[in-house]
């Protein structure tokens, strides 16, 4: 069975301070991991999708790596907009339906 | 701009009651998916559709149905509302590709069953 496992369950930085999420999964064979943004009361947004081990995505303060077991979500210098829940999940090669399946999410909150 | 359209962000119904919440995509999305966020347990997938009139099972479908009648509308039914079916009603779809593609998520719709 394809898991997701999330840590920490939630974080609180000051503003400038660097830290990583991270995602820790098992799946039979992995297609895709990806890593979305959840803002409260609204539906989750797309940031990343990796798709091998040592494999690196960029988007302003977020940096997503992936190794065989684990991805990390880095984020260097958040500001107090990047406050959300940060959810990973994995999809495994399968015939059709391209499920994915969701960890829990980790809850960030960037203090001024 | 492309977007997933759930109908309503907020429905209050009574137990017993049938509830129909309806999902429209404008992408010409292939896949289409229901999941339901609570707190602690992260998003789980209850249906899923990868064609008109096809629909497959997630990890939860008990008390739910689902009807996909067009390519763009998905429709997640709730025979008989009960309290525990109270949630966060996540609608999604994405394209069949073989290396794999990300969902785009409609805004939601928060179920509370009373």
């Amino acid at each position: 069975e394809d898991q997701v496992t999330q840590s920490p369950e939630a974080l609180r930085l000051q503003e400038g301070e660097s830290s990583s999420l991270n995602c820790s999964y098992t799946v039979s064979g992995l297609r895709g991991l990806f890593w979305y943004r959840q803002d409260p009361g609204k539906g989750p947004e797309f940031l990343f999708t990796l798709y091998s081990a040592g494999e690196e995505k960029e988007k302003e303060r977020l940096k997503a790596t992936l190794t065989k077991k684990e991805s990390f979500l880095h984020i260097t210098a958040p500001k107090p907009e990047d406050s959300a829940t940060y959810l990973c999940a994995v999809q495994a090669w399968e015939e059709y339906g391209n499920k994915l399946v969701f960890g829990a999410g980790t809850i960030l909150r960037v203090k001024s | 701009d492309v977007k997933v359209t759930q109908s309503s962000r907020y429905l209050v119904k009574r137990t017993g009651e049938k509830v129909f919440l309806e999902c429209v995509q404008d992408m010409d999305h292939e896949n289409m998916f229901w999941y339901r966020q609570d707190p602690g347990l992260g998003l789980r997938l209850i249906y899923f559709s990868y064609d008109v009139k096809m629909k497959e099972k997630g990890d939860i479908p008990e008390g739910y149905s689902v009807s996909r009648e067009k390519k763009e509308r998905f429709s997640l039914i709730l025979e008989s509302a009960s309290t525990n079916q109270t949630s966060m009603y996540l609608c999604a779809s994405s394209l069949s590709s073989p290396t794999g593609y990300g969902y785009t998520f409609g805004s939601g719709t928060r179920l509370t069953v009373v």
